[in-house]
């Protein structure tokens, strides 16, 4: 089955500070995608990786995607209130079938 | 363009109903995907369908779920009977292609099955 964990599940936080949330898996996956979704709302995302070793930056937020392709990470910089919400990374397979996998999420609260 | 549609946005039923939910893809996108997402299991996709044709099923829980695409704008999700473990946020998502292409996610339908 595969599967993919994300951590830490919960973490709060105050504005300004640095925060990193793992996604990881013992799949290849061919592209990670990550995702914020807010309470009522459905996810939107935020960046796509394809490369092994990729780093892509947007704004405060730096996302890359390991050199096995097997997991991927998310810093944000200097936290703030607005960064807070439900953050999801999703792999995607084809190797064999078209596989589109959720990981666990990341539950971020930013406090003011 | 007003986004992927769903409706209704939140449904109560009794168990043992016939629930149907309902999505409004964006025009001209040729995927379309319904997931479900509760706090036990998170994200799950349920079933996608390429240009109207159902590709992979394999997320389906059982044989009480059924989903129709029956043209490029319009696709439904069938619980009957319905449970209260189906209790969950059903979202449908649209993307212009297959593979890595962005999904653009509805806002959602709220299921509580009583």
């Amino acid at each position: 089955t595969q599967l993919l964990e994300q951590s830490p599940q919960f973490l709060s936080i105050q504005e300004g500070e640095n925060l990193t949330v793992y996604c990881n898996s013992s799949s290849v996956f061919s592209s990670l995608q990550w995702y914020r979704q807010e309470p009522g709302e459905g996810p939107v995302l935020l960046v796509t990786v394809v490369t092994g070793g990729e780093v892509k930056k947007l704004k405060r937020l730096t996302f890359q995607f390991g050199d096995a392709r097997k997991d991927s990470s998310l810093h944000i910089t200097a936290a703030q209130p607005g960064d807070t919400g439900l953050y999801l990374c999703a792999g995607f397979i084809t190797s064999g079938t078209y596989k589109y996998i959720f990981g666990t999420g990341t539950r971020l609260k930013v406090l003011a | 363009d007003a986004g992927v549609i769903q409706s209704p946005r939140h449904e109560v039923t009794e168990m043992g109903q016939e629930v149907t939910l309902r999505c409004k893809p964006i025009s001209g996108h040729d995927y379309l995907f319904w997931y479900r997402q509760t706090m036990m299991r998170g994200l799950e996709l349920l079933i996608y369908f390429n240009n109207n044709v159902p590709i992979d099923d394999s997320g389906m829980p059982e044989d009480r779920f059924s989903a129709k695409m029956p043209n490029a704008s319009f696709s439904t999700l069938k619980i009957q009977p319905s449970e209260p473990r189906d209790s969950a946020v059903y979202f449908c998502a649209s993307s212009l292609g297959g593979g890595a292409d962005t999904q653009y996610f509805g806002p959602g339908t709220r299921l509580t099955v009583l």
